[in-house]
């Protein structure tokens, strides 16, 4: 059962704090991806990568950051934690070329106190 | 620059109506996947359809469709007599070297 896994269900962090979100995915994806989700905004792409190491900004990168170290886990950074960054964060990945649809985790929900 | 629209926010029905989704997209690439997901209460993210761009191909799956029109960018998604377990948020998606995401539509369906 391919799988896509969110290190936390919930989560709850001060203001300044550095957050690491992680997700690991067990399907040889070359894709990863995160999102930020808010109501009525849909996903937003915060970072995605498509190789080890390689990263590319989505629309709404600042304040976060991300690592790809291993092809199976990509982690997203809140180098310090703010209130407008409290949400619910998706991981996805996907197969190189698209032949299948993005997988997702099960999501973390974020709050910055 | 890739973008997904979204237009309608909400759209409430009563049951055995027909539902109809726009999706309208942007990109510049050429070849590009196109998606649609559902996003019931529960909150996980459910994929429904898969689209590469050369296939125009329109689709029918039960009760759900798809009309891809790469001439108006459009994927639109009509719901065939709609059901109370229909209620949710569907998102279209949009796929070049990023995958991209509408804001959704939230779809009621009263009994």
């Amino acid at each position: 059962d391919v799988k896509v896994t969110q290190s936390s269900r919930y989560l709850v962090k001060r203001t300044g704090e550095k957050v690491f979100l992680e997700c690991v995915q067990d399907m040889d994806h070359e894709n990863m991806f995160w999102y930020r989700q808010d109501p009525g905004l849909g996903l937003r792409l915060i970072y995605f990568s498509y190789d080890v190491k390689m990263k590319e900004k989505g629309d709404i990168p600042e304040g976060y950051s991300v690592s790809r170290e291993k092809k199976e886990r990509f982690s997203l950074i809140l180098e310090s934690a703010s209130t407008n960054q409290t949400s619910m964060y998706l991981c996805a990945s996907t197969r190189q070329g698209s032949t299948t649809e993005a997988f997702f985790g099960q999501g973390t929900r974020l709050t910055v106190v | 620059a890739q973008k997904v629209t979204q237009a309608q926010t909400e759209i409430s029905v009563v049951e055995k109506e027909d539902v109809t989704l726009d999706c309208v997209y942007e990109t510049r690439d050429t070849t590009y996947y196109l998606f649609w997901y559902k996003q019931p209460p529960s909150g996980e993210l459910v994929f429904l359809i898969r689209r590469n761009s050369f296939d125009e191909q329109n689709e029918i799956s039960g009760r759900y469709s798809w009309n891809f029109q790469k001439s108006t960018s459009s994927f639109n998604f009509t719901i065939t007599a709609s059901q109370v377990v229909d209620s949710a948020v569907y998102f279209c998606a949009l796929m070049t070297h990023k995958l991209s995401f509408g804001a959704g539509t939230t779809v009621t369906v009263r009994a």
